[in-house]
């Protein structure tokens, strides 16, 4: 099983602010298929990114995506009142298909 | 617009069964692999199976393996789970989630439903 460790647990930033976040495999990931999802409580998550890098229909261009093999990470160039939430990386290069712990990203 | 409603979930002791039904709308349901993801209060996500567009491949997680069965309608445009044995850990948000990718089965989750509850307690 690839597990996927993300950093920090939580982010407490102020809105404007740049969030980096962290995603970790166990095992390189097959053709770089990791996808970032955002929850906000009481909803469904979200895609925002897969392959990587490709932004979901819709996502605004403030999120983006990189990295390649186990090391992945998901940016939000300025934060908006609205990207506060919970942020997942999933991996679906390999059976079983795996997400990470997710990162909570709060107001500061 | 697409739309995935699931239904079914609710209390259930342990040892019991329990069907979940999503209905989907808004999109071509038999060109596409569709999934259910699970989330336990105040947890994570965690995949629990998946079916492709023409049921000739499904997939199970380990924890479910042998007690839950995936199945679909595409002539009803529904998607179902039938959980049998269910344990505590088991309690959960249940998701029903459709594939982006158009006649593949790789668990990428473009849609998803609001979810059904299931709580397996005595």
């Amino acid at each position: 099983e690839n597990v996927l460790t993300q950093s920090p647990g939580t982010l407490s930033l102020s809105p404007g602010e740049r969030a980096t976040l962290s995603c970790r495999a166990s095992h390189s990931i097959t053709h770089n298929y990791l996808a970032w999802y955002q929850q906000k409580p009481g909803q469904a998550p979200r895609l925002l990114i897969y392959g990587a890098s490709i932004r979901a229909t819709d996502i605004p261009d403030r999120f983006s995506g990189s990295g390649s093999a186990t090391d992945f990470t998901l940016t939000i160039s300025r934060l908006e009142p609205e990207d506060f939430a919970v942020y997942y990386c999933q991996q679906y290069g390999g059976s079983p298909w795996t997400f990470g712990q997710g990162t909570k990203v709060e107001i500061k | 617009e697409v739309q995935l409603v699931e239904s079914g979930g609710g209390l259930v002791q342990p040892g019991r069964s329990l069907r979940l039904s999503c209905a989907a709308s808004g999109f071509t349901v038999d060109d596409y692999a569709m999934h259910w993801v699970r989330q336990s209060p105040g947890k994570g996500l965690e995949w629990v199976s998946g079916i492709s567009w023409n049921s000739g491949s499904r997939g199970y997680a380990d924890s479910v393996k042998g007690r839950f069965t995936i199945s679909r309608d595409n002539a009803k445009n529904s998607l179902y789970l039938e959980m049998n044995s269910l344990r505590p850990e088991d309690t959960a948000i249940y998701y029903c989630a459709k594939d982006m990718k158009e006649g593949a089965y790789a668990p990428l989750f473009d849609n998803w439903g609001q979810g059904t509850l299931v709580t397996v307690s005595s």
